[in-house]
């Protein structure tokens, strides 16, 4: 089946790394994603990574693929309070002509000085 | 600003109420999605329109009904709800050729329901 997990909660201190895992069921995902949410805010894409890749690196953001074990990680370096919010994991299915995208509970990460 | 966006932003309606939420899109895709959001659970796709075409109805009770007019806009017409679909309702587009068909999110609508 479809199934995409994270842990809810992540709490950090400002300055530090942040560190945020996701493992997925379907090996066929061509892509995951991670989304960020803002409190009152809709779904901000943050990165994403193509499926025959295991790292990817965005300024802050590095993303890590083992697609041996199906699981994904987002790491923010230099955590500022500024990026406390929901984080989305997601992995996309190939459905009718459009990618699926299959999303994690999300994670909660709380910067604190 | 994601080139989506939603009307109303809130929506407080009774259980007999008729309402409708919009999105609207000015980023040229193709495809266009509802979700459903509830506190401490995943995003749940309800509806998919690929084309102005409804290619995916994820079981959602017939109390919400969509529209899709043309690939800018869509719909969710709303009508005899219950308490338990008070939610954020978001809305996505996605392009559906080349590259990672990347899903662009509007700021939702927080319904409530009476």
């Amino acid at each position: 089946g479809e199934d995409v997990e994270q842990s809810l909660f992540l709490s950090v201190r400002e300055g530090d790394s942040s560190v945020i895992n996701c493992t997925y069921t379907d090996s066929s995902s061509t892509y995951l994603y991670w989304y960020k949410q803002e409190p009152g805010a809709g779904l901000q894409l943050l990165t994403y990574i193509f499926s025959n890749m295991d790292m990817k690196q965005d300024q802050r953001l590095t993303v890590l693929l083992n697609k041996k074990d199906k699981h994904l990680s987002l790491r923010i370096a230099d955590t500022q309070t500024g990026d406390s919010a929901i984080y989305f994991c997601a992995e996309s299915i190939q459905s009718g002509g459009y990618n699926k995208l299959i999303f994690g509970a999300g994670t909660r990460l709380a910067v604190h000085p | 600003e994601t080139g989506v966006t939603q009307t109303p932003r809130h929506l407080v309606m009774g259980m007999t109420n008729k309402k409708s939420l919009k999105c609207e899109q000015h980023l040229g895709h193709n495809a266009m999605y509802w979700y459903k959001q509830s506190a401490k659970k995943p995003l749940e796709l309800m509806f998919v329109y690929n084309f102005k075409e409804q290619t995916e109805n994820n079981s959602v009770p017939s109390r919400f009904s969509p529209e899709c007019p043309n690939s800018s806009h869509l719909f969710l017409h709303l009508h005899t709800l219950q308490p338990e679909d008070s939610a954020l309702y978001l809305c996505a587009s996605s392009p559906t050729s080349g590259g990672a068909h990347e899903q662009f999110f509007g700021p939702g609508t927080r319904l409530t329901v009476l």
